[in-house]
């Protein structure tokens, strides 16, 4: 199976504070990872797929970034609503593996 | 746009079993890729397994082999999930999800991640 190993597990920061989460695989996934974000007792939002291109109606302050095994989300300036928990998924190969979870709170 | 809508709560006794349903509406139905993930309190997400319901056949995560059934059902656009021999460890939330595509005929199924997710089923193991 596909490890994804995701760092940190929790992080506080501050509104308009730049947020940088990542998300690592024990192999190659090529691009085939995504981002979630999830509010409590909600189910996730898909913010990220392939990597770095942006779902739909997801704020443009979000991003991602890949290099080689390591993937990153970024969040450019940290809004009261993006206070949450994020994961990372590869879809590369089944099964498909989620990251441990970072979550975001207020400092 | 397309919703998911599973089926209510569930309470088990342990070595029981569990079915819950998710509804498509909406959208195409056939041509997607579903994706079963729980999530037990307080833990991560994890990938139970899929089906893509015009191929009808499931791709279960080793650990739940042998657990699991994961069916689809194109006359009513609903794909449901079995789990059997309930342990207290499968307490969970059970979420339902659609994987993205580009266009709903593109042939590819579980490339992307999923976009639409149902409302999720708290599923409690307890004796």
């Amino acid at each position: 199976d596909v490890q994804m190993t995701q760092s940190p597990s929790s992080l506080s920061a501050s509104v308009g504070d730049r947020v940088t989460i990542t998300c690592r695989a024990s192999q190659s996934i090529r691009s085939f990872l995504n981002w979630y974000q999830q509010k409590s007792g909600k189910a996730p939002q898909l913010l990220i797929y392939a990597a770095s291109t942006l779902q739909s109606g997801v704020p443009s302050r979000f991003s991602g970034s890949t290099s080689g095994t390591d993937f990153t989300l970024t969040i450019s300036s940290l809004q009261p609503e993006d206070f949450a928990t994020y994961y990372c998924q590869q879809t590369y190969k089944t099964p498909l593996t989620f990251g441990g979870g970072t979550k975001v709170e207020i400092k | 746009q397309v919703q998911l809508v599973q089926s209510g709560a569930e309470v088990k006794k342990p070595g029981s079993s569990v079915r819950v349903s998710c509804e498509a509406s909406g959208d195409t139905f056939s041509t997607y890729g579903f994706s079963w993930v729980r999530q037990a309190p307080r833990q991560g997400l994890e990938w139970m397994g899929g089906i893509i319901p015009i191929f009808d056949t499931p791709n279960y995560a080793q650990k739940f082999q042998g657990r699991v059934t994961i069916t689809a059902d194109e006359s009513t656009s609903t794909t449901y999930m079995e789990l059997s021999s309930l342990r207290s460890e499968d307490t969970a939330v059970y979420y339902c999800a659609r994987h993205y595509k580009d266009t709903p005929m593109a042939d590819y199924y579980f490339y992307y991640g999923m976009d639409v997710w149902g409302q999720g089923t708290t599923v409690t193991v307890s004796s």
